[in-house]
């Protein structure tokens, strides 16, 4: 079990356009759901945290408006680019935990190239 | 700040033994993880340490000194399979994870 998927795997979109990015536990129930980016040859970067039922937390110099995250039921975090610009392109990476343990398992990641 | 050190690169070939140090600078610490990354996929989870010590996963090991702030990643019989990026992360005290920059490892034949 732990298995985490996201849709879609890659999204090609125009500057200007928002983009939503679904991230799902398929066989457990995740209390709490990250979000990463991760450019190229670079290190993943936490973006924010969230928890089911409540808001997101996101990390400094992240722009909350800009990055909508939703957390709506124990299995089901969605991330919108809202406004894309080119810079956004870069692969997004979800992970999930369940309650009281620390491991995190991680999705396939979404590739996102804004043009 | 948070801060975590590994080498940017390492070479090594097939049948041989490699170590990736990693070396933390964290605000809490639960635990030190390791995550393989093949190019254009996910990180998949390799190993956790939460006390001092070696754990051993087949052909994988990694340490911990908490005292040292220091960990490695130890990999033994390389594959050419084994060339990915190796990151080493720590879970801090409010149990996110923070990143080290990575470390390629290249196996030659």
């Amino acid at each position: 079990g732990a298995v985490v998927s996201q849709h879609p795997s890659w999204v090609i979109c125009k500057s200007g356009t928002s983009v939503k990015i679904e991230c799902r536990s398929l066989d457990f129930q995740a209390t709490t759901m990250f979000w990463y980016r991760q450019f190229p040859k670079q290190s993943l970067m936490l973006m924010a945290t969230s928890n089911e039922g409540s808001k997101a937390t996101y990390e400094q110099g992240v722009e909350k408006d800009k990055f909508l995250i939703n957390h709506a039921s124990l299995t089901l975090s969605t991330l919108t680019v809202t406004s894309a610009h080119p810079e956004d392109s870069s692969f997004y990476i979800c992970s999930a935990s369940r309650e009281g343990g620390n491991e995190q398992y991680f999705g396939p990641g979404t590739r996102l190239t804004v043009t | 700040g948070q801060s975590l050190e590994q080498p940017s690169e390492v070479t090594a070939v097939e049948g041989a033994i490699v170590q990736i140090n990693c070396t933390y600078q964290t605000s809490g610490f639960y635990g030190l993880s390791w995550y393989q990354q093949h190019d254009g996929g996910a990180p998949t989870f390799l190993s956790y340490n939460a006390l001092d010590g070696l754990e051993e996963t087949g052909r994988f090991s990694s340490f911990l000194s908490r005292s040292d702030s220091y960990g490695y990643l130890l990999l033994q019989e390389l594959q050419m399979k084994d060339s990915a990026s190796y990151f080493c992360a720590v879970m801090d005290s409010s149990y996110k994870l923070i990143f080290g920059s990575g470390t390629r490892l290249l196996v030659r034949p």
